[in-house]
C-alpha cells in the first residue's frame, strides 16, 4: 500500500497524559498537513510542512501541541496534557508540491478518546 | 478568517432520486476540492476544480465551479446506496495551503 499511512488508529488515554501519533506521506510527496475532526464537523486544519519546514500553524495548535518532520518524510503530532476537548480524530494528508494537481491524500486517521 | 459553507447539513433521499450539495466561501479560491467519507472512514479525494466556470464529471458525479471561483456544487443524478456518506467541499486561498473544509453533507439513500 503506498497511501497515508498513520500509527496508532486509536488511542485511549486519561486526562493530562502525553501523546504522539506518527504520520508516513506517500513517499514523492514533500507537503504534510495535520488535521483535527471531530463528530459531525468537517477537518480543521493544524499545521502543514514544506520537507521538513514548518510552513504554517492554526491558531488551533495551542502550546500543548507540537508537530515536528524532522527528515522531511514522517512526522510526529505529540499533544502534552491532554485534554477531553483534545478527542477527535487526527488527520494526516500529503500532497507533492513539485509536480501534478497538488491535491491532499488522506491517512486514516488516528482516533483520540481522552477520559 | 476564510470560511466555507456547505448546504444543506443531511440529505435523505429514496434510491433513483437525484441530490445535489452547495458549498460556499467567503473569500476567491484558488481550487476547491471534493471529499467523500464513509461512516466511520476518512475522506477520500473525488476531484478538484482550478478554473472559473469549470464542469468536471465523473459518471453520474457533475462537478461545478463557480465563475467568481467563489462556489461550486456537487450533483448526483440517480442515488445509488453506494453513495451514502458524507459531502465535503475544501478550499484552497493558494494552490498548495491550507484546506478550509465546509460542514458537510450527509447523504443518507432509502434503498
Amino acid at each position: 500500500d503506498t497511501g497515508v499511512s498513520q500509527d496508532p488508529r486509536h488511542k485511549i488515554t486519561k486526562r493530562g497524559q502525553n501523546v504522539t501519533f506518527r504520520c508516513d506521506p506517500i513517499s514523492e510527496h514533500n507537503r504534510l498537513y495535520w488535521y483535527r475532526q471531530t463528530l459531525g464537523q468537517g477537518p480543521e486544519f493544524l499545521t502543514y510542512f514544506q520537507n521538513e519546514a514548518q510552513l504554517e500553524k492554526s491558531r488551533l495548535l495551542s502550546d500543548r501541541f507540537s508537530a515536528e518532520r524532522p527528515k522531511g518524510s514522517f512526522s510526529t503530532l505529540e499533544i502534552q496534557r491532554t485534554e477531553q476537548g483534545d478527542s477527535a480524530m487526527y488527520l494526516c494528508a500529503s500532497s507533492s508540491w513539485t509536480s501534478g494537481s497538488k491535491t491532499q491524500y488522506f491517512g486514516p486517521g488516528t482516533r483520540l478518546l481522552v477520559l | 478568517g476564510q470560511q466555507v459553507m456547505q448546504i444543506p447539513q443531511y440529505q435523505h433521499v429514496q434510491e433513483g432520486e437525484d441530490f445535489t450539495t452547495y458549498c460556499n466561501s467567503s473569500t476567491t479560491l484558488s481550487n476547491i476540492q471534493w471529499y467523500k467519507q464513509r461512516p466511520g472512514g476518512h475522506p477520500v479525494f473525488l476531484i478538484q476544480l482550478v478554473k472559473s466556470g469549470e464542469v468536471k464529471k465523473q459518471k453520474r458525479l457533475t462537478f461545478q465551479f463557480g465563475e467568481a471561483k467563489k462556489n461550486s456544487s456537487l450533483h448526483i443524478t440517480a442515488t445509488q446506496t453506494t453513495d451514502v456518506g458524507t459531502y465535503f467541499c475544501a478550499g484552497q486561498e493558494t494552490s498548495g495551503s491550507r484546506l478550509t473544509f465546509g460542514e458537510g453533507t450527509q447523504l443518507t439513500v432509502n434503498p
